[in-house]
Parts: C-alpha cells; structure tokens; sequence
C-alpha cells in the first residue's frame, strides 16, 4: 500500500531563513505527488504539485525517485507562509494518499 | 476552481444521535469524496461518492455508519449514525474533475458527547 510520510508535525523558522519540510513516501508504481496546504482559518487547497515543476509563492519540489522524497523548499520564509502543509501522493488504485502534515510556523 | 458549501459548519452532538453533513458545488463535478481528519492526524478518505449509485467506501468505513447520498453532479451528503465520542473529527468534503487536484470544503467539525 501506498505511504506518505511527514517526519515533522511542527517546524519553526525565522522570517528570512530557508525553510525545507520533509515528504517521503512508499509506492510501488509511478508517483504523482502534491503539497496541499491550509492556512489559518482557510480550506485545505492546492500548492503545486510535481508534474507541473513549477514555482508557487516562491516554494519549489523537486520529486526525487531515488530517494523517494518529494521536499518543499523556500529559500526564504516570510510570515504568511504559516500554515498546516500536507503531502499527497495520487495513485490510480488508492486515489489521493496524505502524509499527517507539517505545522509551519514563521518567527518574526 | 469550484466553491463547496458545507454545513453545518460545526455541531456538539450526543452519543448515539446521527447527523447528516451537507455539500454543495457551485459546478457539476465527476468526484466527491468524503475525508475524516481526526485530532492531530492525517485526512482518510471515508468514501467515494459515486452520482446515482452507492458510494465505494475504503476499508475501514461501512454504509451503516457512513451513509452517503449524491443525488446529482453537485450535491452529496455524508451521515455519521449512531455517534460516539470516537467520531468526533473534522468531515471534508472534496471534489474534483480530472487527476490529482482536488478541492475542499471548509470542513465540519463534529464533537460528539
């Protein structure tokens, strides 16, 4: 069966600092992975996701194969990215798998 | 994009009652699912909520206890029966069109007495 696996429940960094909040899984096939993420009092939504490669609020992810982890990174963390990140991974058999996500907190 | 109403928005119950979660897409979407977030874990997804058929529930879960409703492309509703204090979590409805991106409600927080 699949797995997502969130290592971290709360990471703290200061305003200006790299931030990188860890996401490995477990799966057999061809991954599709997505970090969804939830602010404060908002809905869980969509941040990006691997196939598209892209740069979403200055946050990247690059899927690495070898070593089955799927990071998110920002070279700089401001204090409106405080919020709940979760890892998915898209199966065709299990549908969307979500790791226990990541409790970002950004100091001043 | 889609905009999903769900209500109630939260609801103290007591043991042994049931409630009927609601959820509205402003669209017709081909999935709905129905996820569980518990205290300090992850989403599960309790169903599939499959228009015009009964849904597909994942293991763990059972149309007794979780009955489900999606009478068309744009509305479904999640019940939880014979609640315990075990039940107490946050429903989320979600839809979706196509791969991989889904779109959330702003959940159901259920505390059960």
């Amino acid at each position: 069966a699949q797995r997502v696996t969130q290592p971290e429940k709360l990471l703290s960094v200061f305003k200006g600092a790299p931030v990188e909040l860890k996401c490995n899984y477990s799966y057999s096939g061809s991954p599709e992975l997505f970090w969804y993420v939830q602010y404060s009092r908002q809905r869980l939504q969509l941040l990006l996701r691997h196939i598209s490669r892209e740069s979403i609020k200055g946050f990247t992810a690059d899927l690495n194969k070898g070593e089955t982890s799927f990071h998110l990174k920002k070279p700089f963390a401001q204090e409106e990215d405080s919020a709940m990140y979760y890892c998915a991974l898209l199966s065709p058999a299990d549908g969307l798998t979500f790791g226990k996500g990541t409790h970002l907190i950004i100091q001043p | 994009s889609a905009v999903i109403s769900q209500k109630p928005s939260r609801d103290i119950c007591q043991r042994g009652t049931s409630l009927t979660i609601q959820c509205q897409v402003d669209s017709q979407v081909t999935m709905m699912f129905w996820y569980r977030q518990q205290p300090g874990q992850s989403l599960t997804l309790i169903a599939t909520a499959n228009q015009g058929s009964e849904a597909t529930y994942e293991s763990g879960f059972v149309i007794d206890k979780f009955p489900i409703s999606r009478p068309n492309l744009t509305f479904s509703t999640l019940t939880v029966s014979n609640m315990s204090p075990e039940d107490s979590s946050i429903y989320l409805c979600s839809v979706g069109w196509g791969i991989g991106e889904l779109f959330f409600g702003e959940g159901s927080r259920l505390t059960v007495l």
